[in-house]
């Protein structure tokens, strides 16, 4: 999706920690969101990234380094229900660009 | 935040007739967006939306195909024309909501072409 590269999938279990990583075209870039978006369903907003570091939000935390154009999300505790697609989104100029997303399984 | 209501919620088409999709928004909004997602892929953006203007519509998408109307500040519309199964897909609308400018999605419409 545009220049925008993130892991197809990944698996972990219950109760851990997983980081998914996402790089991305500098050029244009305004800040970067992270969404979740389970199946059948539509995405939902989970964290947006303008400035470099760490925002942390319960078990979700985001982090990004505008220098290097990557970004990462980490699901702390995980739960079954974390079972779903992440989709790292780049804002450029108010329009979002979509990565392909990354499936993750979380198994028990 | 804003409640996005989409209609239909799923449709079944033949080939070569037209559906047009209603987004519903519960508060007053400038811009609209319609994305669609193929099946298996991340989301697109077809075109932006907004009130009092011609849509803007993204590389690879054309008003012909998909004529948009935003009539007021809540309510958009998307028609998908002459339909074909290529166009088989989950069509969704979006409005820019939150105080980071995150966009908030209806449930999407879910188009089967025949």
């Amino acid at each position: 999706g545009q220049n925008i590269d993130q892991p197809t999938e990944m698996t972990a279990t219950e109760g851990a920690i997983v980081q998914i990583n996402c790089t991305y075209q500098t050029s244009g870039f305004n800040g970067l969101f992270w969404y979740q978006q389970h199946a059948g369903e539509a995405p939902t907003f989970l964290s947006y990234n303008v400035l470099d570091g760490l925002e942390e939000k319960g078990r979700f935390s985001s982090f990004l380094s505008r220098s290097k154009g990557y970004s990462y999300l980490l699901l702390k505790e995980l739960q079954m229900k974390d079972s779903a697609s992440y989709l790292c989104v780049r804002n450029q100029g108010g329009k979002l660009i979509f990565g392909q997303g990354t499936e993750l399984s979380v198994k028990p | 935040s804003a409640v996005i209501s989409q209609k239909p919620s799923r449709d079944i088409c033949q080939r070569g007739t037209s559906l047009t999709i209603q987004c519903q928004v519960d508060s007053q909004v400038t811009m609209m967006f319609w994305y669609r997602q193929q099946p298996g892929q991340s989301l697109t953006l077809i075109a932006t939306a907004n009130q009092g203007s011609e849509a803007t519509y993204e590389s690879g998408f054309v008003i012909d195909k998909f004529p948009i109307s935003r009539p007021n500040l809540t309510f958009s519309t998307l028609t998908v024309s002459n339909m074909s199964p290529e166009d088989s897909s989950i069509y969704l609308c979006s409005v820019v909501a939150g105080v980071s400018g995150e966009q908030y999605f209806g449930p999407g419409t879910r188009l089967t072409v025949t």
